[in-house]
């Protein structure tokens, strides 16, 4: 079953505390991205990566990070950095930009701050 | 000035009637666009997407594009109370090509009531 998986859905963090949000996917996708959404807005983009070992800042990268090791994984990583984490993490992938960019969309990680 | 914009909403219509959603678009270049439905708590799910001038149908859904006037609309007919959902439009802008990223409206809240 082809698809984009996130874990773990739900998530709590300490104040201080680093933590990291994996997704992983199947779909032999070269590009991969992340964003926040916030309780009615849109999509805000974290991060994103065309290929493996190289990645983008978007429009809200300060307190997040990002490594693209494999094809297959994108892990985001929220930093203490980040003074208002709480908020719907989603991962999603494409084909590249070479073709429509159609992005699929993980299940998300619902990150709340204690 | 945002690159996608999207009707306020929230647009309230009733069972049986056609559901139309506006998206306007700053960069004349654009090539391709897409609508996502995203029910409350889940991840977007991709539609629909259109990159030739005029209408594509795919079942009750049609999208309209109108380069000249840089909007593209989705129209729902028998709307059903499961099409309760936001709509969020997203455009593949030059810039955006060139990075390998989408544009994303803030999303229309749409109620189908019985």
């Amino acid at each position: 079953d082809g698809g984009i998986t996130q874990s773990p859905k739900y998530l709590f963090r300490k104040e201080g505390q680093n933590v990291t949000l994996s997704c992983e996917q199947n779909l032999n996708h070269d590009a991969m991205y992340w964003y926040r959404q916030d309780p009615g807005q849109g999509l805000r983009l974290i991060y994103y990566s065309q290929i493996v070992n190289d990645f983008q800042k978007g429009d809200i990268a300060e307190g997040y990070s990002v490594s693209r090791e494999k094809k297959e994984s994108f892990p985001l990583t929220v930093t203490s950095a980040q003074k208002n984490p709480t908020a719907f993490y989603l991962c999603a992938s494409s084909m590249g930009p070479s073709g429509y960019n159609e992005q699929f969309f993980g299940p998300g990680t619902r990150l709340t701050v204690l | 000035q945002k690159e996608v914009e999207q009707n306020s909403g929230p647009l309230s219509v009733p069972e049986g009637a056609i559901a139309s959603l506006n998206c306007t678009y700053s960069d004349r270049g654009s090539q391709s666009f897409f609508w996502y439905r995203q029910y409350s708590g889940k991840s977007p799910e991709l539609i629909m997407f259109i990159y030739s001038n005029g209408d594509k149908e795919d079942g009750r859904f049609t999208a309209q594009l109108n380069k000249a006037s840089q909007y593209v609309s989705l129209l729902i007919r028998d709307s059903q109370p499961s099409d309760s959902a936001t709509y969020l439009c997203a455009v593949k802008t030059p810039r955006g090509s060139t990075l390998g990223r989408l544009y994303f409206g803030r999303g229309t809240q749409l109620t189908v009531w019985p």
